[in-house]
């Protein structure tokens, strides 16, 4: 298993332009999570999955972000008319389950400057 | 309220020395799970080790040990015999026993180890 992959590891964009991540979690992981951290701060979550179920969305997840993972496997991140303020990291991580042991991996992120 | 704190942005320490990463947490659950991760420049968030409320043992992984004070609140790592790859930003992280969907993560702390 090689764990988490995101793609691209790095997008540059205009302002206004649309753009989709993607994530591969480990194969056997039901859950999914997105995150969004930007310079200086830890992660904050985003959205997360129980196989192709959208569950939770946070509050910072605007009507401009859509997230999806239609066959509970792999998933993408959707961010419509950019805006500079969402440059930033989005981390996506999976995990087995929902214990209280159950660790989230996490992939190498994807990178996003709106310029 | 953060629901977690970490109050040391930068921390030097001395190779093959030990040190301290501090952390405390807030949280009204009886049932809950701590994490700390590392996260190098690269930026994938790699997982280090884990401690559950209800462990009465401090749980230790490898040269990693985590300083569990339940009743302060403070789950501190604890890097034994530093080693210059220890260099990077580390973050702890908390899962809540009631809502359980999501990792609550500080600002983090940068360590650099100096040869």
């Amino acid at each position: 298993d090689t764990g988490v992959s995101q793609d691209p590891r790095h997008k540059i964009t205009k302002r206004g332009q649309n753009v989709t991540f993607r994530c591969d979690p480990i194969s056997e992981h039901n859950r999914l999570y997105w995150y969004r951290q930007t310079l200086g701060q830890g992660p904050e979550f985003l959205t997360y999955f129980q196989n192709e179920a959208q569950l939770e969305k946070s509050r910072l997840l605007s009507d401009r972000f859509s997230a999806e993972r239609p066959k509970g496997s792999f998933s993408t991140l959707e961010i419509q008319r950019t805006e500079q303020g969402d440059s930033a990291m989005y981390l996506c991580a999976s995990s087995q389950g929902l214990a209280l042991t159950d660790t989230q991996y996490f992939g190498p992120g994807t990178r996003l400057t709106v310029l | 309220a953060q629901k977690i704190t970490q109050t040391q942005p930068g921390m030097f320490v001395q190779e093959k020395e030990a040190v301290t990463l501090d952390c405390t947490y807030d949280t009204s659950d009886q049932s809950y799970g701590l994490f700390w991760y590392k996260q190098p420049s690269s930026g994938e968030m790699i997982f280090l080790i884990y401690q559950g409320s209800y462990d009465e043992q401090n749980a230790t992984e490898g040269r990693y040990s985590l300083n569990f004070q339940k009743a302060r609140k403070s789950a501190n790592l604890v890097i034994s015999a530093s080693q210059l790859g220890d260099s990077a930003m580390y973050f702890c992280a908390m899962r809540e026993g009631n809502t359980g969907n999501q990792f609550y993560f500080g600002t983090g702390t940068s360590l650099t180890v100096i040869p």
